[in-house]
């Protein structure tokens, strides 16, 4: 199947920092990916649309200066979290769609913690 | 808007012990359901999906039914080993390809020997 991979699986930072995120297709194109977050004890919740080469449609309440998305190529998009606080700590996860828009492959997620 | 309610857990089992996990659902049009298991530190991954009314999804032993009647998409499973803890997610998707999706929000389940 599709593999989607994402980096880094976990990473601390202080508060007031800023992380990237980054999610690939090893072995197909994504012209779109998804961005989720998911709290402790909570469901994953879509924060954006990433679409290559095109500005990210975000979803309703998700801050577009805060979580900044870029999906430069075909197989790469990026989720940076700016100017971090404690409250954005959470698993973040993307997703790609598969050829034929089958199914959605999963990265392996990333655990922020801002400290 | 679409939603997805599933039983809150945990839900403790002993192993062989037969497993049901309830999901229902409320959308627009005709949704594809699926059921997504999360492994302790690793990632979703796609457990079974139904596309259509009546269909069965299954895999590994899971087993669930799209009921258009009572739209639900329970998880059912005969035998439930240790192997099988792990957090398990009811989603919906009325896109194509199941690409945008809602979750429930997850039932963990913790198979004991």
């Amino acid at each position: 199947g599709a593999v989607v991979s994402q980096h880094p699986s976990w990473v601390i930072c202080k508060s007031g920092t800023s992380v990237k995120i980054e999610c690939r297709s090893l072995d197909f194109q994504a012209t779109t990916m998804f961005w989720y977050r998911q709290f402790p004890k909570q469901s994953l919740m879509l924060m954006a649309t990433s679409n290559e080469g095109s500005k990210a449609t975000y979803e309703q309440g998700v801050e577009k200066d805060k979580f900044l998305i870029n999906h430069a190529s075909l197989t790469l998009s990026t989720l940076t979290v700016t100017s971090a606080h404690p409250e954005d700590s959470s698993f973040y996860i993307c997703s790609a769609p598969g050829t034929g828009f089958t199914e959605a492959f999963f990265g392996q997620g990333t655990r922020l913690t801002v400290v | 808007g679409d939603s997805v309610t599933q039983m809150e857990g945990p839900v403790t089992l002993s192993e062989e012990a037969f497993l049901t996990i309830n999901c229902t659902y409320t959308a627009t049009g005709y949704p594809s359901l699926f059921w997504y298991v999360q492994y302790p530190g690793e990632g979703l991954q796609l457990l079974l999906k139904a596309t259509k009314a009546d269909d069965k999804g299954s895999n590994k032993g899971f087993e669930a039914t799209y009921r258009k009647e009572t739209t639900s998409f329970h998880l059912e499973k005969g035998s439930v080993q240790v192997s099988d803890s792990a957090v398990y997610f009811c989603a919906l998707s009325v896109t194509r390809g199941g690409n945008k999706l809602t979750f429930g929000t997850g039932t963990q389940l913790k198979v004991e020997l």
